[in-house]
């Protein structure tokens, strides 16, 4: 099925550090939204972007709709233990019946 | 419910056998969707619900897959003569209604393994 580019596959990082993923796409979405899955949960939902160009944060993560509505990133700052998942990001278009079309994950972990 | 919940969690099942998962949705919401994820990947859309009708079942992967909403709440995927392929996580998701801007709730999700 139709995926999103999502980047990177995984992280390897240290407690405390910053974390930057992104997401592209070859089409315009209208929505755009970050989720975190926790083994053996399904995802949950962190933020949600519906206007290019803006940027919403929720506590130590922030993410923004790109302005030519064909990307997002989100970031996280001063990573900690819980932080540790997979996040993915989804689109919502029009022109696919506001169907979510997935990224295929970033695995985040954290080196103790 | 206050969440959406799925039945059974895990479900081993010989090739060939039929397979019906359940999802309960949460209780305000109209719009209920299946999705598929395999392994280390992202959900892939199978057929989503407004109430009980079944706008969109384009990501059906084949006619042994099909699902259910009859009074618009609680639904089922069922899938014949599984096989080995079919083999992943089903999800269950619900959001107040199929539009942008709308929040996804997702459940727990179904794991099928068949053998």
């Amino acid at each position: 099925g139709q995926q999103l580019n999502q980047s990177p596959q995984s992280m390897f990082i240290q407690e405390g550090e910053d974390v930057s993923m992104n997401c592209t796409s070859s089409s315009i979405f209208n929505t755009w939204l970050w989720y975190k899955q926790d083994p053996g949960e399904g995802p949950v939902l962190l933020i949600a972007l519906y206007k290019a160009g803006e940027l919403t944060s929720n506590g130590r993560l922030t993410a923004q709709f790109g302005i030519t509505r064909k990307d997002s990133f989100l970031n996280i700052s001063a990573s900690i233990p819980s932080d540790v998942g997979i996040y993915f990001c989804a689109g919502q278009a029009l022109d696919s019946n506001y169907q979510l079309i997935w990224g295929a994950g970033t695995k985040l972990i954290i080196k103790p | 419910g206050a969440g959406v919940s799925q039945s059974p969690r895990y479900k081993v099942t010989k090739r060939g056998q039929d397979v019906t998962l359940r999802c309960d949705p949460i209780s305000s919401h109209a719009t209920l969707y299946w999705y598929q994820q395999a392994l280390g990947q992202g959900p892939e859309f199978l057929t989503y619900f407004n109430y009980e009708a079944q706008p969109d079942k384009s990501g059906l992967p084949s006619d042994r897959f099909s699902a259910e909403r009859p009074e618009g709440s609680i639904s089922t995927l069922t899938i014949q003569r599984t096989e080995q392929r079919d083999s992943a996580m089903y999800r269950c998701a619900s959001s107040s209604g199929h539009f942008s801007g709308n929040t996804i709730y997702f459940g727990e999700g179904s794991w099928l393994t068949v053998v």
